[in-house]
């Protein structure tokens, strides 16, 4: 089955500075390629996705790249606020209604 | 966010009782899902239902039972074979590709 590994597992940076996340996936059948944020106690909330056809994507101060040949994904946050602080959680699946794998979270620490 | 609901937030339970864990969503969804989240984790698939009266094991199905019996209603039993029930369950819906995450119920089984 497919495996995702994400790092790093724990980010701190100063406010107004950018963030970035890696993941890695071992199945090359996998497709498609969300990304979660989780604030303590509360449920995920998708917040950006890409499919393999695509090989970025932006919405604001947040993007997505994907490498399909080395099999990495990875989520860059500029401009990093208080208020990015929580949880981020790479997953991949296969697409359509596939249930998701996910890695093992990164916790972002917005620092002052 | 809103859309899919699960109740209740909270649940306790002795060891060795099945408990039923409920998931319901009025966004027409054909698909849902179970996931189970134990602390410091990600999310691990439990089961999974594509289509009414039909559903898939996830990676983690052991001690679990589901049912599709209607669109808007996925419930879980966790039963008394699983070794390690105390988690966080959380039940998600998709139309195809995004997945969108119920609140989420805690378990606590002593």
């Amino acid at each position: 089955g497919e495996n995702v590994e994400q790092h790093p597992s724990t980010l701190s940076v100063q406010e107004g500075d950018s963030a970035v996340i890696k993941c890695t996936y071992s199945d090359s059948a996998s497709n498609y390629f969300p990304w979660y944020k989780q604030e303590l106690g509360k449920r995920p909330q998708l917040i950006i996705d890409i499919r393999s056809n695509v090989g970025e994507k932006k919405d604001q101060r947040i993007a997505v790249t994907l490498n399909k040949t080395a099999k990495h994904f990875s989520l860059h946050i500029t401009e990093t606020q208080p208020e990015d602080s929580a949880v981020y959680f790479c997953a991949a699946s296969r697409g359509g209604a596939d249930g998701l794998t996910f890695g093992k979270g990164t916790h972002l620490i917005i620092q002052p | 966010d809103g859309g899919i609901t699960q109740s209740p937030k909270y649940l306790f339970r002795k060891e060795g009782q099945n408990v039923t864990l409920s998931c319901e969503q009025n966004l027409n969804h054909d698909a849902m899902y179970w996931y189970r989240q134990d602390p410091g984790q990600g999310l691990r698939l439990i089961y999974y239902s594509q289509i009414v009266n039909d559903f898939q094991k996830g990676d983690i199905a052991e001690g679990y039972s589901v049912s599709r019996e209607k669109k808007e209603s996925f419930p879980l039993t966790v039963t008394s074979a699983q070794k390690n029930p105390t988690a966080f369950y959380l039940c998600a819906s998709s139309n195809l590709y995004e997945q969108y995450f119920g609140p989420g119920t805690r378990l606590t089984v002593t």
